[in-house]
This record gives structure tokens, sequence and C-alpha cells, in this order.
């Protein structure tokens, strides 16, 4: 199956400052990447979906200025936590799609610790 | 709003029991359907999906599914677990007009040796 990476698998930060993670689709052209949040024994809650080339769509809830999306090439999407806090410790997952768009491949994730 | 419940939180079996894991979704149109599995320390990894066609859906290390439409369910099921199946599994469903899925919360299942 197709390959998803994401880079770091794991980072600590101190609070107010900023995080990039990426994720990668290695093996084929991702039209869409999703990104998700996961807190401990709950599900995957969606953030944001981008589009290559557009700006990314966020759900209901999600700050769009602390999360910045970028998908700037059809295989790379980045996540960059702005200003981060320790509620925004988490798991990160990353998921991409390439056409039809009906199966997504995930990431590993990255799990973000603030302090 | 759109839902996909899972109703097993916690399942603990012993090796060579069967298994069924139930999912159901409120969703009325057309859809996909999907099962993952994450097992401890790795990524989410698709089991098996359902576009169309046969609702009976055969997937990976012996685990289906069948899709009952009139039921909106779509329950996992193996007839025999081994001790590596301990994972946590998420029913998943992509609305056909829709590009986003949506995951239940999980089914946290522990096979006892």
């Amino acid at each position: 199956g197709a390959v998803v990476s994401q880079h770091p698998s794991w980072v600590i930060c101190k609070s107010g400052t900023s995080v990039k993670i990426e994720c990668r689709s290695l093996d084929f052209q991702a039209t869409t990447m999703f990104w998700y949040r996961q807190f401990p024994k709950q599900s995957l809650m969606l953030m944001a979906t981008s589009n290559e080339g557009s700006k990314a769509t966020y759900e209901q809830g999600v700050e769009k200025d602390k999360f910045l999306i970028n998908h700037a090439s059809l295989t790379l999407s980045t996540l960059t936590v702005t200003s981060a806090h320790p509620e925004d410790s988490s798991f990160y997952i990353c998921s991409a799609s390439g056409t039809p768009s009906y199966e997504q491949y995930f990431g590993p994730g990255t799990r973000l610790t603030v302090t | 709003a759109q839902s996909v419940s899972q109703h097993n939180h916690h399942v603990i079996l012993s090796e060579a029991a069967s298994l069924e894991l139930g999912c159901n979704y409120s969703y009325g149109g057309t859809v996909n359907l999907f099962w993952y599995v994450q097992y401890p320390g790795q990524h989410l990894q698709l089991l098996l999906k359902y576009f169309s066609g046969d609702p009976l859906v055969k997937g990976i290390k012996g685990f289906e599914a069948e899709f009952i439409k009139s039921k909106f369910s779509f329950n996992l099921r193996k007839p025999s677990v081994q001790w590596s199946d301990t994972a946590e599994y998420f029913c998943a469903v992509i609305p056909r007009r829709d590009d986003k899925i949506i995951f239940g919360k999980g089914t946290r299942l522990h096979i006892l040796p």
C-alpha cells in the first residue's frame, strides 16, 4: 500500500514556541491531505483538510491561526502549531489520499509534548 | 450530525474465541465504509473496506465485515482470534458526497494468550 511518513515522530517544546510537523506521501501524489488529532483513549478528530495549492479547510472549533497548514506540493503538507501551550500536547496524525479520494493512507503520527 | 458508533470500548477475549465488533453509522446516503487497526506503537492500517458490491467484505489477517444497509451497520468479525490481534480497531465512514472520513471512538481489543 501507499506510504505516508511524518517527521518528527515526537517532539518536546517549550510553551510559547512554534513546532512544525511534516507529512509526506512517499510513493504517490496526494491531492488531499488531512490532519487529525488523537486524544488518549479517544478517536481521531479531524482538524483540517488541505488540497494541494489551496487554503486548508478547518473543522469547527479548530483555530486556523494557531494550526497553520501548508500543502505546497503533491507530496508534502506541513502543520505548524504556533505559540504552543501545554493543552496542545497530543498525538497528531496526517493522512493522504490520491484520486479517487475515498481511501486514505495514514502516517505514523507525531507526539507533541508542550512543557 | 453524522456519527459512527462503536458499541464496545474494550473487549477481552481468549485466543481462538470468535470476535464481532459492532459499528453503526448515522448517515442516510451512500457511504464508503472502513475498518482500521492500530497495533500498539504503530500507525493506523486499513483492515478492509466496502465501496459497493458484495456486502460481505474480506480483509487482511482473516477479518471480514458485513454491510447491512437496513441496519446502518458494518460489523467486523473474525472466527478465531490470535494474541497478535491485540490492537485498537476503528470503524470509519466516508459519506459519498464528502471527502471527510468520520471515525468511531475505537474498540480496544485485548487477547489473552
